[in-house]
């Protein structure tokens, strides 16, 4: 079966730094992985996926994740965060032949100013 | 555009009643899925559909009920409401890539 841990619970990050948001898989082929970002209130939106090919994708609002087959890992990153991407963070994988998601428990970030 | 829409938003109910959270999509997708979201254990995947006729349970279906007679609809049913059963509630439609699109939410209490 497949699983996926998000090690860290909250992360804090002050605005204009860098952030890292860590996400192991386990599966037992090549994974479809995918990182959703949930604002407040709000339902899920997805920020990028990765199917095959160049391991470094990038997505929506200057986020971009690696994927690391050795170390079964998609964490994802962002330079310079903004005050608007404090939100949770949730890592989920599929299988290409399957629709089903599994997601990890999510990862909150606060941003200071 | 209204994508997966969700109703109602936010419903209580008392431990024993019965209640109907619906889910419409309008991208004509297939597969539809219902999740549970509750704090420190992210999503899980409640019951889902691969096309209408079809449905199948996920990693916690017990309590829920699911039909998929249209393409667009995909209603979830609590038989039997029980204080386990507050949470927020998602529904999630996707193609066959497996990318799925959300709904807004429902926010249920069971007293």
């Amino acid at each position: 079966a497949q699983s996926v841990t998000q090690p860290d619970i909250h992360i804090t990050v002050s605005e204009g730094a860098s952030l890292e948001l860590r996400c192991n898989y386990s599966y037992g082929a090549t994974p479809y992985l995918f990182w959703y970002v949930q604002s407040p209130g709000q339902g899920l939106q997805l920020l990028l996926k990765y199917f095959s090919g160049d391991t470094l994708v990038q997505g929506i609002k200057g986020f971009e994740a690696e994927f690391k087959r050795s170390q079964s890992s998609f964490n994802l990153r962002k330079p310079s965060v903004h005050w608007s991407d404090a939100a949770e963070y949730f890592c989920a994988v599929g299988a290409s032949d399957d629709y089903k998601l599994s997601f990890g428990a999510g990862t909150t970030v606060t941003v200071r100013a | 555009n209204a994508g997966v829409t969700q109703t109602p938003k936010f419903q209580v109910l008392k431990t024993g009643q019965s209640m109907t959270l619906q889910c419409a999509q309008d991208m004509n997708h297939e597969y539809m899925s219902w999740y549970r979201q509750d704090p420190g254990m992210g999503l899980r995947l409640i019951h889902y559909s691969v096309g209408a006729g079809i449905t199948d349970q996920g990693e916690v279906p017990n309590g829920y009920n699911v039909s998929r007679s249209t393409t667009e609809d995909f209603p979830l049913r609590l038989l039997s409401a029980a204080p386990s059963q507050t949470s927020v509630y998602f529904c999630a439609s996707s193609y066959e890539t497996g990318e799925l699109f959300f709904g807004e939410g429902s926010r249920l209490t069971v007293l």
